[in-house]
């Protein structure tokens, strides 16, 4: 079956600290996202892609990057953690013909201390 | 830009009805709804397009206002299973159609 997936689940860092987070789909959809999600907020979109070559800045995108070089993966990086990114980040996916629903990955709980 | 969804926290007993509100300042293309569990991803619900057609899941249903910019979600006869946190996610007409905007959450609890 189809999936998305994201990786590490978890995961602990110190301040200063590069950091990667890995989402996989096998949807073959074009369009990808990262969202964080911080109590009060709700999801808030970090950056996306609508294919291969194609990365747009979202509405939280300062300390945050992405790159898309096939169809299946979007990582994406914290170029230096800081104490305010710990939340927990959500890839998604959409693409099926003629549905704009999104598919959501099981979700990354970062802390960075 | 980010819709506003309301009621914050609804608390119901079984079989009691409930209606989420999600209101935009910005001219829509769509609005999407997803459920969350604690501690697991948001699942989607329904999407509703321009024209406001009324669309149904089991015994959710929605609406949507283009005029207004207003989706409203329908809980009938709740089931313990529908206890989570609901989000609106909004698809503008000047931001493309695959990219959403999410209001903050309507947390729903049914009770007993």
């Amino acid at each position: 079956d189809a999936e998305i997936t994201q990786s590490p689940r978890h995961k602990i860092t110190e301040t200063g600290r590069q950091v990667t987070l890995a989402c996989h789909q096998t949807w073959n959809h074009n369009n990808m996202f990262w969202y964080r999600q911080d109590l009060g907020h709700g999801l808030r979109l970090i950056h996306y892609s609508y294919g291969v070559q194609d990365t747009n800045k979202g509405e939280v995108s300062d300390g945050y990057s992405v790159s898309r070089s096939n169809t299946e993966d979007l990582p994406l990086t914290l170029e230096s953690a800081a104490s305010s990114q710990t939340s927990v980040y959500f890839c998604a996916s959409s693409g099926r013909a003629g549905s704009h629903e999104q598919y959501f990955g099981p979700g990354t709980r970062l802390t960075v201390t | 830009q980010q819709p506003v969804q309301s009621p914050q926290a609804v608390i119901l007993r079984e079989g009691e009805d409930a209606v989420i509100n999600c209101s935009s300042s910005k001219a829509l293309y769509s609005v999407h709804w997803y459920r969350q569990k604690h501690g697991e991803a948001p699942v989607f619900l329904m999407i509703l397009l321009k024209g406001g057609e009324q669309k149904g899941h089991e015994k959710i249903s929605a609406s949507f206002n283009e005029k207004k910019q207003q989706s409203s979600l329908y809980l009938t006869a709740s089931q313990l299973s529908y206890s989570g946190t609901y989000f609106c996610g909004t698809a503008l007409i000047s931001g493309g159609y695959n990219k959403l905007i999410f209001g903050a959450g309507t947390r729903l609890a049914v009770h007993p």
